[in-house]
């Protein structure tokens, strides 16, 4: 079974500082992982995601991830945070087979101070 | 990304009726549709998996009598909440994608209110 955890529901980061996000998985099996950001009362828009080739993996919005499957982790970076970044953010997983479902983490709200 | 559109976007109604919503990938021929949903300040729980032309997987806890989901074409996928009750109330998700691709694409979700 797979499983995604999202270290803190909450972070919070000034503008212009880094942003890391924290994501660990559990797979059996080579995993596909994704981010997702959403935006209140919205749907979700995907920022990246690693299908087992180039293990940094750079995103839309001046995101990125990194793979590092000993720590079992693909945390989410952008190194100068605007205000309009401030969304809840979801890590998650599937095996990627064609058309499998993908595992949610619980999200992350990001907070951005002005 | 392709697009895929859900509607209506909101919906309000009276306990013990029926409300269905609709997914519609836009722009492209969707195998398979996945329908979620949504708590507040939840993340996204997995209710079915449908493909085109057969009946829907449902997860563990779901109804599937309560919760029908029909997906008669490649650009639609209904989800259909029988007998409402105020629990119902919730923000329903669908995302579609194409065997070829390894994404779903999600549509921009339902706020479902059952008073």
């Amino acid at each position: 079974a797979q499983s995604v955890t999202q270290l803190g529901s909450h972070v919070s980061v000034s503008e212009g500082a880094l942003v890391l996000l924290r994501c660990n998985y559990s797979s059996s099996v080579p995993p596909y992982l994704f981010w997702y950001v959403q935006y209140p009362n919205q749907g979700l828009q995907l920022l990246l995601k690693y299908t087992s080739a180039a293990t940094l993996v750079k995103g839309i919005n001046g995101f990125e991830a990194e793979f590092k499957k000993s720590e079992t982790s693909f945390h989410l970076t952008k190194p100068s945070a605007h205000m309009s970044d401030a969304a809840e953010y979801f890590c998650a997983v599937s095996e990627g087979n064609r058309d499998d479902k993908i595992i949610f983490g619980k999200g992350t709200r990001l907070h951005i101070l002005p | 990304g392709a697009v895929v559109s859900q509607h209506p976007s909101r919906v309000i109604c009276k306990s013990g009726t029926s409300v269905k919503i609709e997914c519609r990938s836009l722009d492209f021929q969707a195998t398979t549709m996945f329908w979620y949903r949504q708590f507040p300040k939840q993340s996204l729980m997995l209710m079915a998996t449908s493909n085109e032309g057969s009946k829907a997987t449902y997860e563990q806890g779901v109804e599937k009598d309560k919760f029908l989901i029909n997906h008669a074409s490649l650009t639609l996928s209904t989800l259909t909440v029988t007998s409402a009750h105020p629990e119902d109330s919730s923000f329903y998700i669908c995302s579609a994608s194409h065997w070829t691709v390894n994404e779903q694409f999600f549509g921009p979700g339902t706020r479902l209110t059952v008073l």
